[in-house]
């Protein structure tokens, strides 16, 4: 059974496309998350959203946008793909309780901008 | 701004030597701190989690504790395996819900 799933596990595509990355979680968690892992391996948040509301937004482009249609899923799209983007995306949930608990993550999406 | 510092950044120890990777934080005001794997081309798998009002937690072969005042914690892996090796990351959870990442410490177990 996996906990957090994320599709696809790799993309590669031109620059200026726009794309998408799906996120589901069957953990019954109430929050989910975005980071971005750069080449530098350095993991960074971009997004969480909580009840189907966005409650942080790390200085990301405007490109970016998290689409959240339930609690389970929290799908990522982007918009006029940029070389910079080229990084491993992941996705991970948590409840929302306090004191807050173990987030979970996806396998990772790595995408590639040519 | 919440920063994490990980010290070695890489370690490289013969099989079966005890071990501490070091995580330093500059603000104090966390929920929690979690210690996470990371295989090469893998996700993150979550090791422990030491909620703030914690000192210690332990699990198998691992401890990690946590001096929230003086923003360090601290990851102890005891008789270290080949399986070991690793990316280990330090993550405290900040006031708004979101994990901040040390750069990590890179671990090689050698048989």
């Amino acid at each position: 059974d996996t906990a957090v799933s994320q599709t696809p596990k790799y993309l590669v595509t031109q620059m200026g496309n726009d794309k998408s990355i799906k996120c589901e979680q069957n953990l019954g968690h109430d929050t989910m998350y975005w980071y971005k892992q750069d080449s530098k391996k350095f993991l960074k948040i971009m997004f969480s959203y909580n009840n189907k509301e966005l409650i942080i937004n790390e200085t990301v482009p405007n490109r970016f946008s998290p689409k959240s249609p339930d609690k389970a899923h929290l799908n990522l799209h982007i918009n006029s793909l940029e070389l910079g983007d080229s990084a491993v995306y992941f996705c991970a949930s948590s409840t929302s309780g306090r004191p807050p608990d173990t987030q979970y993550f996806g396998p990772g999406t790595r995408l590639t901008v040519l | 701004k919440q920063e994490v510092t990980q010290i070695p950044a890489a370690l490289s120890v013969p099989e079966g030597e005890n071990l501490v990777l070091n995580c330093s934080f500059t603000d104090s005001a966390i929920y929690n701190l979690q210690w996470f794997r990371q295989d090469p081309g893998k996700g993150l798998t979550s090791l422990l989690l030491i909620q703030s009002s914690q000192r210690e937690q332990t699990s198998g072969r691992l401890n990690a504790s946590l001096d929230k005042s003086s923003g360090r914690s601290t990851l102890y892996i005891a008789a270290s395996q080949p399986g070991d090796s690793a990316t280990y990351l330090c993550a405290p959870l900040g006031s708004q819900g979101n994990l901040i990442f040390g750069k990590g410490t890179k671990l090689s177990v050698k048989p």
